[in-house]
């Protein structure tokens, strides 16, 4: 199997930055995607390959990675920013495609 | 613009079927392979499956080897997610998520299905 690990919560201020974190040992080829979920609601995709953007999604949210860890970073988080965060990534043989077990941020 | 309809709840027995459907609008179906994807309560959402709108390939997931079938119907820009032997660890919200082709990147998602399995 394949693990991928994120923190189970974050919290800022609005307008600070956020970071979201997840580890994976096969990060460094398999550039994770990062989705938000809010409450009752189906995960949108904020962050994909490379720090892409879909469009409509703010400029604040961006995405890098060193070594195999990834992150994506909210700068200037705002309250409606507040949701689960995934992210999802294969290994290195492709067999195996997986979320992290997600982190909550609350902007308060 | 992108959209999908998802089929209604559902209630199932222990051991019964269920088929959820996915319909497609406002792009190329058979660009696009088929995603689903589940989200048991309060757990992060898990991979099922994809299938290829334009050929009918399908890929699943070892957890649902031999319990799922994922099928498509191009007329109706539809695709259906069957999962069989239900037990109550089933019960989740299923979602259907575009594809874009040559990569596991699913970018659109539907509103998800409720499937609840209780005897």
């Amino acid at each position: 199997s394949y693990e991928l690990t994120q923190p189970p919560s974050v919290s800022v201020s609005p307008g600070q930055t956020a970071r979201i974190t997840c580890s994976g040992d096969a990060l460094p080829e398999k550039y994770p995607y990062w989705y938000q979920q809010k409450s009752g609601q189906a995960p949108v995709l904020v962050n994909y390959e490379d720090n892409k953007r879909p469009s409509g999604i703010p400029e604040r949210f961006s995405g890098s990675i060193s070594g195999t860890m990834a992150t994506l970073t909210i700068s200037g988080a705002q309250v409606e920013d507040e949701a689960d965060y995934y992210c999802f990534s294969r290994d290195n043989t492709e067999i195996y495609r997986v979320f992290g077990g997600g982190t909550k941020l609350t902007v308060l | 613009q992108v959209q999908f309809v998802q089929s209604g709840a559902e209630v199932k027995r222990p051991g019964a079927s269920v088929k959820v459907s996915c319909r497609a609008s406002g792009y190329s179906f058979t660009t696009y392979a088929m995603h689903w994807v589940r989200q048991a309560p309060g757990q992060r959402p898990e991979w099922m499956g994809w299938i290829s709108a334009a050929v009918g390939n399908t890929g699943y997931s070892q957890t649902f080897q031999g319990r799922l079938t994922l099928t498509r119907d191009i007329s109706a820009s539809t695709v259906f997610m069957e999962l069989r032997n239900l037990r109550s660890e089933d019960t989740a919200v299923y979602f259907c998520a575009r594809g874009p082709p040559g990569t596991i990147l699913m970018d659109v998602w539907g509103k998800g299905t409720t499937v609840t399995v209780s005897s």
